[in-house]
C-alpha cells in the first residue's frame, strides 16, 4: 500500500512548456484533488474529482486541467507554464462522504520551478 | 461551506501543553472538525477528527464547544518535532475542502 505517490518530485520548466504531474494512488479513494502551496502560504485548492469522468474546479483552476480516467490517477496538466505558477504542488485523496474517518491523504509534493 | 479562522501563528514551551484554537461559527449539525498538521513542506498530515464529543487519540486532544462554532486542539506536552503548520477543517461534505492559511506553532527549547 504506497498511498499517494506523486511524480516527478522537481520539475523545472521554462516559460510556455508544457508538462504534466502525475498522480495515483492505491487505496480505492473516489475523491482526489491537487493543491498548490506557495511560499509561506497555505494550500489552494485547483481541482478535485469524485470519480471516474467527474471532475470540478477549486479555488485556482486558471492554467490548470486535469481529467480522471481511472479511480487510480488524476493528472495535473499544465499548458503553457508561466512563472506565477511556480510553486509546490500536493495531490491529495478520500474516500467519498462525510463519515467519520474518512479522512485526506496527501502525497509528498512535486516542486515546480518556471523561468 | 463552513469557514475556519485560526490565529497565524502561537508559541509554546517545550513539555507544556499547546492548545490551538480554531473558529468554525456557521458549522452544520453535521459537519466534522478535522485537524492537520504540515511539518516543514511534507504533505499535510491526518491529527485527530470529531463531531460533538471531544474526542482523544495517541497524538492530541480535540475539544468542541457545546454549540460546536469553536474547538481546541491540545497537544499536551509540546516537542520540538510538534513545530508544525496545523490546519482545521470543516467537512461539509461540498469536497471543496479549504485549508487555508493555519497555525504556525513553534515549540520552543
Amino acid at each position: 500500500n504506497a498511498g499517494v505517490t506523486q511524480t516527478p518530485k522537481f520539475q523545472v520548466l521554462k516559460t510556455g512548456q508544457s508538462m504534466t504531474l502525475q498522480c495515483a494512488q492505491d487505496m480505492n479513494h473516489e475523491y482526489m484533488s491537487w493543491y498548490r502551496q506557495d511560499p509561506g502560504m497555505g494550500l489552494r485548492l485547483i481541482h478535485y474529482s469524485v470519480g471516474a469522468g467527474i471532475t470540478d474546479q477549486g479555488e485556482v483552476p486558471n492554467g490548470y486541467n486535469v481529467s480522471r480516467s481511472t479511480t487510480e490517477d488524476f493528472p495535473l496538466r499544465l499548458l503553457s507554464a508561466a512563472p506565477s505558477q511556480t510553486s509546490v504542488y500536493f495531490c491529495a485523496s478520500k474516500l467519498l462522504g462525510q463519515g467519520s474517518g474518512n479522512t485526506i491523504y496527501f502525497g509528498e509534493g512535486s516542486w515546480l520551478t518556471v523561468v | 461551506d463552513a469557514k475556519t479562522t485560526q490565529p497565524t501563528s502561537m508559541d509554546c514551551a517545550e513539555g507544556r501543553a499547546a492548545n490551538l484554537p480554531c473558529n468554525h461559527s456557521t458549522i452544520s449539525g453535521n459537519e466534522y472538525v478535522y485537524w492537520y498538521r504540515q511539518i516543514h513542506s511534507q504533505g499535510p498530515q491526518y491529527i485527530i477528527h470529531g463531531l460533538k464529543n471531544n474526542e482523544t487519540n495517541e497524538m492530541a486532544s480535540l475539544i468542541i464547544t457545546e454549540d460546536r462554532k469553536s474547538s481546541t486542539l491540545i497537544l499536551p506536552h509540546a516537542t520540538l518535532r510538534d513545530t508544525a503548520v496545523y490546519y482545521c477543517i470543516v467537512d461539509s461534505g461540498t469536497y471543496k475542502y479549504i485549508f487555508g492559511t493555519g497555525t504556525r506553532l513553534k515549540v520552543l527549547a
